[in-house]
């Protein structure tokens, strides 16, 4: 069974400060990731993709990726009242297929 | 402007009574995807199509029938025989290429009544 793994938190940090979402994957023949954000109540988003090894960035948001570690990261900068929500990560664990494997989920807060 | 459409957003089901899910989607997408979400869980894959007259289990496919007769429309019918059918639906589609991501519609919320 490929799975995704996550701490489901809650992880709580200050208004302006960095937080850090984990993610580790079992399938080592994984080729695509992805980073999705769920408010309470609503369907996910989609915030950030990552192909391959090392960081990518976008705005406040950073990506990290390393296969040999089987390990996907999400970095947040300056975090506002409004990145509170679920965060799941999801793999491309399907091949050919392409079947995204989810994550259950780290629900983030940020206190002002 | 372009995206996935999913009614209604809540439903109610009565015991021995099977319900469709709508899921339209204007993206010229080849793949759609159907997912349960139960609270404080991850999104569990139902079923999934990659092209027009073709679909493929998920991991929890009991209790669930679809169809894809249309390129924009993939409707999901709860059977009587999933018995535990209160979630939350979200359907889903991607362009082709491994590198594209699926976008998700609304969702639909159903419950037992």
């Amino acid at each position: 069974q490929k799975e995704v793994e996550q701490n489901s938190g809650p992880l709580s940090v200050p208004e302006g400060a960095i937080a850090s979402l984990n993610c580790t994957y079992s399938d080592r023949g994984s080729q695509s990731f992805f980073w999705y954000r769920q408010y309470s109540g609503k369907s996910p988003e989609l915030i950030m993709s990552i192909y391959s090894n090392g960081d990518k960035e976008d705005g406040r948001f950073t990506a990290q990726l390393n296969k040999a570690s089987q390990y996907v990261s999400l970095l947040i900068r300056d975090s506002q009242p409004s990145d509170s929500a679920t965060y799941l990560c999801a793999v491309n664990s399907g091949g050919s297929n392409y079947k995204l494997t989810f994550g259950k989920g780290t629900l983030l807060t940020v206190n002002p | 402007d372009g995206g996935i459409t999913q009614s209604p957003k809540y439903l109610f089901r009565k015991e021995g009574q099977n319900v469709t899910l709508s899921c339209e989607q204007n993206l010229n997408h080849d793949a759609m995807y159907w997912y349960r979400q139960d609270p404080g869980q991850g999104l569990r894959l139902i079923y999934y199509s990659q092209i027009v007259n073709d679909f493929q289990k998920g991991d929890i496919a009991e209790g669930y029938s679809v169809s894809r007769e249309k390129k924009e429309s993939f409707p999901l019918t709860v059977t009587s025989a999933q018995k535990n059918p209160t979630a939350f639906y979200l359907c889903a589609s991607r362009g082709t290429g491994f590198s594209q991501p699926q976008h998700f519609g609304d969702g639909t919320r159903l419950s037992i009544l």
